[in-house]
């Protein structure tokens, strides 16, 4: 597609259970980045990916959080354990390369309710 | 601590007219300025990206401005639509290379009305 894709659109769980969320990115874009929003609020980094490799996870908030980009396109973040305080909004970007000069395309990212 | 700080929070206009948004930060390194546009339930959209150099830079009826002295922009939207209500994110990246990072402001919350 000619945008980054993410699915689903929404996701409602309960605390307790394991979530994934997918993302898309534009294709031959390098550099994928997943942020957390929370309500009112910017996003607030969580991870980023330079083709497979995962450059920076500093802003995954606990270990229950992971993600992965194993063939260097589509990527997956995985929530273990879900609790209420990971209700958000999950966008992912990407870009051709780095974070330098290059604008980040977003997708319209992953609404998540844990109930 | 590196904060990116815009106001107002939120600002209602009437259609045609204009007005400006502002963002103050204190990220440093600085590295670029950007300027994003939210509509509700959408990911944001890049409008403007501005360097060090650059003091000045127009998106259509949206111009940016950029004092990189005193940390501060401003986002000018001209003769507004209502398609212009949406939140507006300034982001600051901080750092080059791999080490850079985005940092966003919470944006704000323009609705423009007939």
């Amino acid at each position: 597609g000619a945008g980054v894709s993410q699915s689903p659109r929404y996701k409602v769980a309960k605390r307790g259970q394991d979530v994934a969320l997918r993302c898309d990115p534009i294709s031959g874009h390098v550099s994928l980045f997943w942020y957390q929003q929370a309500l009112g609020q910017g996003p607030e980094f969580l991870t980023y990916f330079q083709n497979e490799a995962q450059l920076d996870k500093s802003g995954l908030p606990s270990d229950r959080f992971f993600a992965e980009r194993p063939e260097g396109s589509v990527s997956t973040l995985k929530i273990q354990r879900t609790q209420q305080e990971d209700s958000a909004v999950y966008l992912c970007a990407s870009s051709l390369v780095g974070q330098g000069s290059q604008p980040q395309h977003f997708g319209d990212g992953t609404r998540l309710s844990i109930l | 601590k590196n904060q990116v700080e815009q106001s107002p929070q939120s600002l209602i206009i009437l259609e045609g007219k204009n007005c400006t948004l502002q963002c103050n930060y204190t990220v440093s390194p600085f590295s670029n300025l950007r300027w994003y546009k939210q509509d509700t339930g959408r990911g944001p959209v890049s409008l403007t990206i501005m360097t060090f150099s650059e003091n000045t830079k127009s998106n259509g009826r949206y111009t940016a401005t950029l004092d990189a002295d005193t940390k501060q922009s401003s986002l000018h939207i001209t003769a507004s639509q209502l398609s212009d209500s949406a939140s507006y994110i300034c982001v600051v990246l901080r750092g080059t290379g791999t080490a850079s990072k985005l940092t966003f402001g919470t944006g704000t919350r323009l609705q423009v009305t007939l």
